[in-house]
């Protein structure tokens, strides 16, 4: 199984801040690499695909990136609506695996 | 807009059933592959299984191979979860979840979520 490591597991800070979520893959997955969102108590959302892919009416604050098989998540200028839980997930072979998660905390 | 609506869940014993079901709207059902992917209380996500948009190919984590089975029904549009033998580490919110086209993997809508409970 390709094992998704995420870092960190939790991160506090303000809004407006600039963050950066890391995932590192076990082996290569390409680019079958997928960032979601979940608000508490809330459905994860779909954030970025293709490990750089914006998806529809998610804003341009969000994006990602690819280095081999290290991934990033970055947000700039935080606003009150992003503090939630990131995860990572490769769709590049069975099991569909997600890193352990990351929780964005105001601080 | 993309639906999906789950039911189903519901507090059960361990060791026994439980059927989850997905009323998909809103796209074309039988043109995508589907999945489930739960969530245990407090923690992160887990991939189940998945199912190809003709029922051509289905796939599960080792965690639940043998016990839970995926299938579907395009004349209905709704994907289901048949779960047998099940055990208390089976407690979690379960999603269904659209995948992405030519991205099995990809879940690019989400259900609600039904909560399946195991517990004695």
């Amino acid at each position: 199984d390709i094992q998704m490591t995420q870092s960190p597991s939790s991160l506090s800070a303000s809004v407006g801040d600039r963050v950066i979520v890391t995932c590192r893959a076990s082996q290569s997955v390409r680019t079958n690499l997928n960032w979601y969102q979940q608000r508490p108590g809330k459905a994860p959302k779909l954030l970025i695909s293709a490990a750089t892919s914006l998806q529809n009416g998610v804003p341009s604050r969000f994006s990602g990136g690819a280095s081999g098989t290290d991934f990033t998540l970055t947000i700039t200028s935080l606003q009150p609506e992003d503090f939630a839980t990131y995860y990572c997930q490769q769709s590049f072979s069975t099991p569909y695996t997600f890193g352990q998660g990351t929780k964005l905390e105001i601080k | 807009e993309v639906q999906l609506l789950e039911s189903g869940g519901n507090w059960v014993q361990p060791g026994g059933s439980l059927r989850l079901s997905c009323a998909a709207s809103g796209f074309a059902f039988n043109g995508y592959a589907m999945t489930w992917i739960r969530q245990a209380p407090g923690k992160g996500l887990e991939w189940v299984s998945s199912i190809g948009d003709t029922s051509s190919f289905t796939y599960y984590a080792d965690s639940v191979r043998g016990r839970f089975t995926i299938s579907r029904d395009n004349s209905k549009n709704t994907l289901y979860l048949h779960m047998n033998s099940l055990r208390a580490e089976d407690t979690a919110t379960y999603y269904c979840v659209k995948s992405g086209w030519h991205d099995t993997g990809m879940a690019d809508y989400w259900g609600q979520g039904t909560l399946v409970t195991v517990f004695s």
